[in-house]
């Protein structure tokens, strides 16, 4: 699977959007981006993912770029219950089964 | 989703004992795995449970030290045996059920003196 690199920490204004950035220039055609946060004392939540279309649920946003090198995950209104560790995580997926590689996360930090 | 009990949710153990962590599923899942969280750092993936045979170990981990066992669909175990306070992490379930995305319980958190 595809390394990724994110930035270790970012704040955002609650109310604000929250954009999170990830690269992964290696990515290979059948690998799909996923996105899982971490709250304090908490296991990993899914969140997104995505293959080369941009993706929206209730939760996120995800943007990925025409190349596929990057994406950005963005919290439209962030609220202080964002506050947690980000994970941009590239995997293959042929049934969903696989494992999942995290790297060091970006650590959100959503202030009043 | 599926609901991922783990227990015990927390413990703290005497060197050179042994625990064994259970997961508990209310459906039947496709797949388990075992991660472990150091103080301070990322996840990293233990093995995945396999039913009824022997689980598949990432480079680092060892069945002496990681027994698991995952008897049918819905449960697994996880032993951390002669523990070390180099063991003291938080150690986690996750499961995938057909094509829905991995899901995670909220894990064990253990501390070894």
């Amino acid at each position: 699977d595809a390394k990724t690199t994110q930035p270790p920490s970012m704040d955002c204004a609650e109310g604000r959007a929250a954009n999170l950035p990830c690269n992964h220039s290696t990515i290979s055609g059948n690998e799909y981006v996923y996105w899982y946060r971490q709250i304090h004392s908490q296991g990993p939540q899914y969140i997104i993912h995505g293959l080369k279309n941009n993706e929206t649920n209730e939760m996120a946003s995800l943007i990925i770029t025409e190349d596929r090198k990057s994406s950005t995950l963005i919290l439209p209104h962030a609220t202080l219950r964002d506050t947690a560790v980000y994970y941009c995580i590239v995997r293959v997926v042929s049934n969903q089964g696989g494992k999942l590689i995290f790297g060091q996360g970006t650590e959100l930090s959503v202030k009043p | 989703s599926a609901v991922i009990s783990q227990k015990p949710s927390r413990d703290i153990c005497q060197r050179g004992t042994s625990l064994t962590i259970q997961c508990q599923v209310d459906s039947q899942v496709t797949m388990m795995f075992w991660y472990r969280q150091q103080p301070g750092q990322s996840l990293t993936l233990i093995a995945t449970a396999n039913q009824g045979s022997e689980a598949t170990y990432e480079s680092g981990f060892v069945i002496d030290k990681f027994p698991i066992s995952r008897p049918n669909l819905t449960f697994s175990t996880l032993t951390v045996s002669n523990m070390s306070p180099e063991d003291s992490s938080i150690y986690l379930c996750s499961v995938t059920i057909s094509n829905q995305p991995q899901h995670f319980g909220d894990g064990t958190r253990l501390s070894i003196l």
